[in-house]
């Protein structure tokens, strides 16, 4: 099972900055978080990951909290491109270890 | 730079046949993992290679089995096909993780449809 929990579904308002939380209460020490995203009948995209301080790319902002039990990934100025399901997974850094998926938050991003 | 490339896209087979499909992986990557993706739901791991062995295996019947090739290039096979393998399959590659928490990057995936 996914050691995540994410909203099902959000709305954003097109050029606004889309926040989307997720809770891992029972992260570990060593485990990342990481997000992917997944538009209609593409792949998962990967954005983002983390292990304890904030990170920015090209794409997006991972803001984790101080003791690590949630974290927020920022999309800065949502465009209509930005519609997809986003995934939140927690996972151990090592060698075999593999992502489980949970239903992720499906973002709309309106006109 | 090429990333995770897949065949074919689209499939059409009728129960109990079998399948086979293809994945090359993005370049300097040595790490090929396969997921099975129903409709609507999170992609579910099925198995990992590396060094052309499979090193760890999620809850998947024996009918799901691979191979990995000197290339790193990978084959997902699945036998005596069922009404409920019809999915998106997909495959993502990574460098093998010491520690840095690598992301694995994946294709864009074969749909298969069973008959």
């Amino acid at each position: 099972d996914a050691k995540t929990t994410q909203p099902p579904s959000m709305d954003c308002a097109e050029g606004r900055a889309a926040n989307l939380p997720c809770n891992h209460s029972t992260i570990s020490g060593n485990e990342y978080v990481y997000w992917y995203r997944q538009i209609h009948s593409q792949g998962p995209q990967y954005i983002i990951h983390g292990l304890k301080n904030n990170e920015t790319n090209e794409m997006a902002s991972l803001i984790i909290t101080e003791d690590r039990k949630s974290s927020t990934l920022i999309l800065p100025h949502a465009t209509l491109r930005d519609t997809a399901v986003y995934y939140c997974i927690v996972r151990v850094a090592d060698y075999g270890q593999n992502f489980v998926f949970g239903p992720g938050t499906r973002l709309s991003v309106l006109p | 730079d090429a990333g995770v490339t897949q065949s074919p896209t689209h499939l059409i087979k009728t129960r109990g046949q079998q399948v086979t499909l293809r994945c090359s992986p993005k370049s300097g990557h040595d790490t090929v993992s396969w997921y099975q993706q129903a409709l609507g739901q999170g992609p579910q791991f099925i198995f990992q290679y590396y060094e052309e062995e499979e090193r760890q295996r999620g809850n998947f019947p024996d009918r799901f089995s691979g191979h990995q090739f000197p290339n790193y290039s990978s084959e997902l096979n699945v036998n005596a096909l069922l009404l409920g393998d019809s999915a998106l399959y997909l495959c993502a590659s990574s460098t093998r993780d010491r520690g840095l928490g690598q992301p694995q990057h994946f294709g864009d995936g074969t749909r298969l449809s069973i008959l």
